[in-house]
C-alpha cells in the first residue's frame, strides 16, 4: 500500500502569519505529486500539480517545491488570511495506474 | 464547474440492506474514482475504473462493488451495509495522464443505522 504523509495534521495561525505543510511520498514510480485545497462542505479544488524534481509552482500568496529524489514537497503560504482557512491534501500518482493516492490533510485554521 | 453528479446526497439505511451510489459525467472522461472521507483518513481510493466495464480495487475496496457499464455512469454498491461504512463519499473524474487535475463530485453522506 502507498503511504501518503502530511504534516502538521492541523495548524492554527494569525492572520498575516506565513505558514508551510509538508507532504512526503514514496520516491519510486513516481509520475505526479498534486495539492488540493477542500473547504468545508465544499469539494477538493486543485492548486497545483508538479512532475519534475525541483519544480516550483506559485498561486498569488500560495506557492509548492517538489523534491522527487526523496520524497516530499512543501506548501507554503505567505500572509495567511482567514480565507485561506481550509484543509489542504496533497496526491501522489504512480506511473502505470492513474491511482490517485491521498494523504490525510493539513486543517489549517486562521485566526483573524 | 466539472459535470459530475452524485446521487442519492445524503442517504440513512439499515445495516444488512444493500446501497448505491451513483456518479455521474458529463465529460467523458476516462479515468473514474469513488473515495470515502473519514476523520484522521483524508480521502481514501475504494475502487477505481479506467474505462467501460474495467474496474480495479484501491486501498479499502472491502465490502464494495462497482460497475461501469456506460463512460458516463459509475455505480458503487454496499452488498450488504455496515454501521462502518457510514462515511462520506466522494467520486472523482479525471482525463487519465495522471498529471492532470482530478475533478470531485459533491459528495453523498450515507449512514448506517
Amino acid at each position: 500500500i502507498l503511504n501518503v504523509e502530511q504534516s502538521p495534521q492541523s495548524l492554527h495561525v494569525q492572520e498575516g502569519d506565513s505558514t508551510n505543510f509538508t507532504c512526503s511520498f514514496p520516491s519510486s514510480n513516481f509520475y505526479a505529486l498534486h495539492w488540493y485545497r477542500w473547504e468545508t462542505a465544499k469539494s477538493p479544488e486543485a492548486l497545483f500539480v508538479m512532475t519534475l524534481n525541483g519544480d516550483e509552482k506559485k498561486k498569488g500568496r500560495i506557492s509548492a517545491t517538489l523534491n522527487t529524489k526523496e520524497g516530499y514537497s512543501y506548501l507554503y503560504i505567505k500572509g495567511s488570511q482567514p480565507e485561506d482557512s481550509a484543509t489542504y491534501l496533497c496526491a501522489f500518482t504512480t506511473s502505470g495506474t492513474y491511482k490517485y493516492i491521498f494523504g490525510t490533510g493539513t486543517r489549517l485554521k486562521v485566526l483573524a | 464547474d466539472a459535470g459530475i453528479t452524485q446521487s442519492p446526497r445524503h442517504k440513512v439505511t439499515e445495516t444488512g440492506t444493500p446501497v448505491t451510489l451513483r456518479c455521474h459525467q458529463t465529460e467523458n472522461h476516462r479515468y473514474m474514482y469513488w473515495y470515502r472521507q473519514d476523520p484522521g483518513h483524508g480521502l481514501r481510493l475504494i475502487h477505481y475504473s479506467y474505462g467501460v466495464k474495467d474496474t480495479d480495487k484501491g486501498e479499502v475496496s472491502d465490502g464494495y462493488s462497482v460497475s461501469r457499464s456506460k463512460t458516463e455512469d459509475f455505480l458503487l454498491t454496499l452488498e450488504s451495509a455496515t454501521s462502518s461504512q457510514t462515511s462520506v463519499y466522494f467520486c472523482a473524474i479525471s482525463g487519465g495522464t495522471g498529471r492532470g487535475e482530478a475533478f470531485f463530485g459533491q459528495g453523498t453522506r450515507l449512514t448506517v443505522v
